[in-house]
């Protein structure tokens, strides 16, 4: 959706952090989301974030949130082969979820 | 998490038939289901949602028509391309939230593969 933007790829070393960084329109949004999708397969919630906190941690992922600016980001801690996948992050100012057009993660050894 | 299975995977179709996608909630009550459609290397377009007991709700520019929604059951929700083209073929995936209780969580079914040829 063109309300979420999103950088369309990332490479990233085995073992490094990888940071996913995402704007988003809608102000409104009770919370926002990051998703993961594999190669033919559906859509996984990996984590989300209520707009009232600024950073979230979740074992290897960190959400830092910046309201003001209306930017999110995704820290992937330790980055492994199987992160290999696109990252959606996603607004929902009602019940629908919009989304960014994923960010491409390869993760190289 | 709950888990929304969607079938079938995968279908191969010809042209001017009619492919139907079913949605169901295995272990709870989607009062909501939404059905997105992905294009190649792109996001998740919107293109229903879908109340159980009532019509579904459009996206602009999606033909009503064309993307029949059937959300009969608290558990099933139906999507089907009727008289496919092969412009429809894309990856199809639905979505269901018990929004009733303000769950903040959508559940994905795995996605539906649909080539029309």
């Amino acid at each position: 959706g063109e309300d979420v933007e999103q950088s369309l790829f990332l490479s990233v070393r085995e073992g490094d952090s990888s940071v996913i960084n995402c704007t988003y329109t809608d102000s409104s949004s009770t919370y926002l989301y990051w998703y993961k999708q594999e190669p033919g397969a559906g859509l996984q919630l990996l984590t989300y974030i209520f707009s009232n906190m600024d950073m979230k941690q979740d074992q290897r992922l960190t959400v830092l949130l910046n309201k003001k600016d209306k930017h999110l980001s995704l820290r992937i801690a330790d980055t492994q082969t199987g992160d290999s996948a696109i990252y959606f992050c996603a607004e929902s100012p009602d019940y629908k979820l919009s989304f960014g057009a994923g960010t491409t993660v390869t993760v190289r050894a | 998490g709950a888990v929304v299975s969607q079938h079938p995977s995968r279908v191969i179709c010809k042209s001017g038939t009619s492919v139907k996608i079913e949605c169901r909630s295995l272990d709870f009550q989607a009062t909501t289901m939404f059905w997105y459609r992905q294009f190649p290397k792109q996001s998740l377009m919107l293109m229903a949602t879908s109340n159980e007991g009532s019509k579904a709700t459009y996206e602009q520019g999606v033909e009503k028509d064309k993307f029949l929604i059937n959300h009969a059951s608290l558990t099933l929700s139906t999507l089907t391309v009727t008289s496919a083209h092969p412009e429809d073929s894309s990856f199809y995936i639905c979505s269901a939230r018990e929004v009733d209780r303000g769950n903040t969580e959508a559940f994905f079914g795995q996605g539906t593969r649909l080539t029309v040829v």
